[in-house]
């Protein structure tokens, strides 16, 4: 089993403040997706990383690839209030993706 | 370029009944994917369908299956519905970036089992 582990579990902070979401395995992806998620809506991509090491900007959200394609961050600056919602980290490999548990964020005004 | 669309939206049924839900990928996705979510246990993988045929399956029970239909179209059925089936129905499409697959969701069916 292909388990990713994201954390923490709920976070909420002020706006303008900045954080770092985790998600961790001890599987090998050949590629890591990051969604956001509304209430009652479905993901949405925001990213996709596969070379080890490498790091994509998305305005005020950083995202990074461990080297050895394990696990990956989220790292938003500025948190602002439209940045609320879950989420989600995808692994893929081949032709299948396992997600994580994803990450409740709530950016207080 | 359309996005993954999924019918209906909402959906409310009673135990015992049994429900369809529709889902159309992206113009060119050829695989599409169908997962269960609840916030008890996250998102959950059902089935994935490729040229009509069902790759890969996740640990359901038989009475949820799917199909996919030559334009990739696909419909998820669950049979004897149960209290527990209540959740939000996500399909996917998928398609190959590169040495690499994206995928894409819908909106989502909210299905619940009254």
């Amino acid at each position: 089993t292909q388990l990713l582990e994201q954390s923490p579990q709920f976070l909420s902070i002020q706006e303008g403040e900045n954080l770092t979401v985790y998600c961790n395995s001890s599987s090998v992806f050949s590629s890591l997706q990051w969604y956001r998620q509304e209430p009652g809506e479905g993901p949405v991509l925001l990213v996709t990383v596969v070379t080890g090491g490498e790091v994509k900007k998305l305005k005020r959200l950083t995202f990074q690839f461990g080297d050895a394609r394990k696990d990956s961050s989220l790292h938003i600056t500025a948190a602002q209030t439209g940045d609320t919602g879950l989420y989600l980290c995808a692994g893929g490999t081949g032709n299948q993706f396992y997600f994580g548990t994803g990450t409740s964020l709530t950016v207080i005004p | 370029k359309a996005g993954v669309t999924q019918t209906p939206r909402y959906l409310i049924k009673t135990r015992g009944q049994q429900v369809t839900l529709s889902c159309s990928p992206i113009s060119g996705h050829r695989s599409v994917s169908w997962y269960q979510q609840t916030p008890g246990q996250g998102l959950q993988f059902l089935f994935e369908y490729f040229s009509e045929t069902q790759r890969n399956k996740g640990n359901f029970p038989g009475r949820f299956s799917g199909r996919q239909f030559s334009n990739s179209r696909s419909e998820m059925n669950v049979s004897t519905l149960e209290l527990g089936d209540s959740a939000l129905y996500l399909c996917a499409s998928s398609r190959l970036a590169g040495a690499y697959n994206e995928q894409f969701f819908g909106p989502g069916t909210r299905l619940t089992v009254l």
